[in-house]
């Protein structure tokens, strides 16, 4: 059964500073690896998400990274911003396609 | 597009009740799933469906959760009869299958529900 993990639970930086936020799996025969934000009391946004045969994928200021051989992925955020205070949260697709396992996230804040 | 749609925002009910949740998926998605978020257990997958039809349900707690999808752009997710270990927030998600690569999926805002 795949486990998804995340460390750490919560993150506190001050604004400007770049991050990385880490995720391992037990299986590493997933199909794909997504991230997801969760603002609070509202349901989770896709950020990025990496099939299996990638190794990386960017948008903006984010870059997450795979390496299934290790088990693991990281979202790198670049020049962190108070609007990027969430819980970010990442699941691991099985080999089924569309069955996720989700990490139980990182609650980050960004001071100013 | 309105994106994922589900109601009721928020339900709040005694022991025992039937409830029903509702979902809308996004037009045109043809993979729909069920989860359930609660601060012990995290976000967990209860079912999905695809093509309207159920595909794995092993994530539903008993047999007092069911599932149904009558048509592309209809779900409910009904306990009967509901306890009060199942106050948890419930999301429904839409995705689109298209070959062999999975897309992403587009979350609801989820049933903030409360069982007394």
């Amino acid at each position: 059964k795949q486990e998804v993990t995340q460390i750490p639970a919560a993150l506190s930086v001050p604004e400007g500073e770049n991050l990385v936020l880490n995720c391992s799996f037990t299986d590493s025969a997933i199909y794909n690896l997504q991230w997801f934000r969760q603002d609070p009391g509202k349901g989770l946004t896709s950020l990025l998400l990496i099939q299996s045969s990638q190794r990386e994928q960017t948008s903006g200021r984010l870059n997450a990274s795979l390496d299934k051989s290790s088990g693991r992925s990281t979202l790198y955020i670049a020049a962190s911003q108070p609007g990027d205070s969430a819980t970010y949260l990442c699941a691991a697709g099985n080999n089924a396609g569309n069955m996720l396992t989700f990490g139980g996230g990182t609650r980050l804040m960004v001071k100013p | 597009d309105a994106g994922v749609i589900q109601s009721p925002r928020h339900e709040v009910t005694e022991m025992g009740q039937e409830v029903t949740l509702r979902c809308k998926p996004i037009s045109g998605h043809n993979s729909l799933f069920w989860y359930r978020q609660t601060m012990m257990r995290g976000l967990e997958l209860l079912i999905y469906f695809n093509n309207n039809v159920p595909i794995d349900d092993s994530g539903m707690p008993e047999d007092r959760f069911s599932a149904k999808m009558p048509n592309a752009s209809f779900s409910t997710l009904k306990i009967q009869p509901s306890e009060p270990r199942d106050s948890a927030v419930y999301f429904c998600a839409s995705s689109l299958m298209a070959g062999p690569l999975q897309e992403t999926q587009y979350f609801g805002p989820g049933t903030r529900l409360l069982v007394l």
